[in-house]
């Protein structure tokens, strides 16, 4: 079975600095998708950005890139220029591209929660 | 605006009582998916849904039941047989094309709590 792993159950960054999140996955399939989703105290789910696997080149969001690795499995999150704003729990999660695979289910890590100093 | 809507907001059950969470979606998507959070822990897969009149089982089904009658609605029952219900629900949806996957959208959720 998949599993999203993030270590980092707290973060700060000073506004307007740069702040690095982490999140390893463990899979046996080649195809898939990776997602960060930021959940502000509204609670609602944003998505914050998406990796295809198969896709060697990062993929990017304004402020928001980030770093795949595909041999080491891992997909960190860095959020440049860091606004007030950003502060909220960010999810890490992982779905199979194809319904053959864990159902197409999205698997999520338990989160990080961002704090922005101003 | 195209959306994802949850209704309502908050929602409060006494023991022994059903209660019905609504999600509507005008994104004319075909997957649809109930998530359970709660506090300290990410989502975990109710139910999902990926054409009307069909529906599949996710990994925490037990005491909860759905229906897909329409592929705007999905709505959500949590009856009396789930035994600790209160938790943050949230509905999302997909674009699916046969068996490939795609990126879900969320509603803003119901919390739920049992009196």
């Amino acid at each position: 079975a998949q599993t999203v792993t993030q270590s980092q159950p707290e973060m700060s960054v000073q506004e307007a600095e740069t702040v690095t999140l982490s999140c390893t996955y463990d899979t046996s399939e080649s195809d898939y998708y990776l997602f960060w989703y930021k959940q502000p105290p509204s609670r609602q789910m944003i998505l914050v950005i998406r990796q295809e696997a198969y896709k060697q080149q990062n993929a990017t969001e304004n402020r928001f890139s980030v770093n795949f690795q595909k041999a080491a499995k891992s997909f960190s999150l860095k959020i440049s220029d860091s606004q007030l704003g950003d502060a909220a729990m960010y999810f890490c999660a992982y779905r199979s591209a194809w319904y053959g695979g864990s159902q197409g289910n999205l698997i999520f890590g338990k989160g990080t929660k961002l704090s922005v100093k101003p | 605006d195209g959306g994802i809507t949850q209704s309502p907001k908050y929602l409060f059950r006494k023991e022994g009582q059903n209660v019905t969470l609504s999600c509507e979606q005008n994104l004319n998507h075909d997957a649809m998916y109930w998530y359970r959070q709660d506090p300290g822990q990410g989502l975990r897969l109710i139910y999902y849904s990926q054409i009307v009149n069909d529906f599949q089982k996710g990994d925490i089904a037990e005491g909860y039941s759905v229906s897909r009658e329409k592929k705007e609605s999905f709505p959500l029952t949590v009856t009396s047989a789930q035994k600790n219900p209160t938790a943050f629900y949230l509905c999302a949806s997909s674009i699916e094309s046969g068996f490939q996957t795609d990126t879900q959208y969320f509603g803003p959720g119901t919390r739920l709590t049992v009196l």
